[in-house]
């Protein structure tokens, strides 16, 4: 296959700015969607999650959006610090028997002191 | 266990080869997920058990790939005659049950094929 995920697209951030991370997905009859944040020879971590019946969640420094009409889902991450750098995945459920969660090839925060 | 537990961590083979990763997933959860990563790029989906069946294992690349699961806990991934394409981190994930829940990765056992 094409090795384009060799470069990564980057968002670059002052340390104490937000950030906006941004997805599209695939399947416009996804119903659960997920965040995960991967550091270096780590597995991806959980972040947070939305369901299709909502189009906004909140956790702690960070919020993620959904527009469905537009197959789009956003992470905002408040106050950005060097300990948020790291590639970030979104994730969808294709839903059904199979619960196949479906990844979209990342985006690198890297966070600037 | 506290968290998903793959081994080997590293695993270094040479082309032809046959490997096994080992998954031991959380205690109590009954769903388990393969996925691959190559450098650098997303995760790609191997195979999802729910207990010891598969229902879905459509992502396995070829013949050469095979699960399995006992017990409903641990499994182990099987790659025959290993090419150098194979080289890649291969994760495992549980989730306690199924549809629509977050999962939890382990750390991920990096294949190289020499």
């Amino acid at each position: 296959g094409e090795s384009v995920g060799l470069h990564l697209p980057t968002l670059s951030v002052q340390e104490g700015d937000n950030s906006i991370i941004n997805c599209a997905y695939s399947n416009s009859a996804s119903d659960y969607f997920i965040w995960y944040k991967q550091e270096s020879g780590k597995g991806p971590q959980f972040i947070i999650d939305i369901r299709s019946n909502m189009d906004k969640r909140q956790g702690q420094r960070v919020t993620v959006l959904l527009n469905k009409t537009v197959k789009h889902l956003s992470l905002q991450i408040a106050a950005t610090q060097p300990g948020d750098s790291a590639v970030y995945f979104c994730a969808e459920n294709y839903g059904g028997a199979t619960n196949k969660l479906i990844f979209g090839t990342g985006t690198l925060l890297a966070v600037q002191p | 266990g506290a968290g998903v537990s793959q081994s080997p961590s590293n695993k270094v083979t040479e082309k032809g080869k046959d490997v096994e990763l080992r998954c031991d997933p959380i205690s109590g959860h009954t769903a388990l997920y393969w996925y691959r990563q190559s450098l650098g790029q997303g995760l790609e989906f191997l195979i999802y058990f729910q207990g010891n069946s598969a229902p879905d294992k459509s992502g396995l690349p070829s013949d050469r790939f095979s699960a399995e699961r006992t017990g409903g806990s641990v499994s182990t991934l099987t790659i025959q005659r290993t090419q150098q394409e194979d080289s890649a981190v291969y994760l495992c994930a549980s989730s306690l049950s199924g549809p629509n829940e977050k999962l939890f990765f382990g750390s991920g056992t990096q294949l190289s094929v020499l």
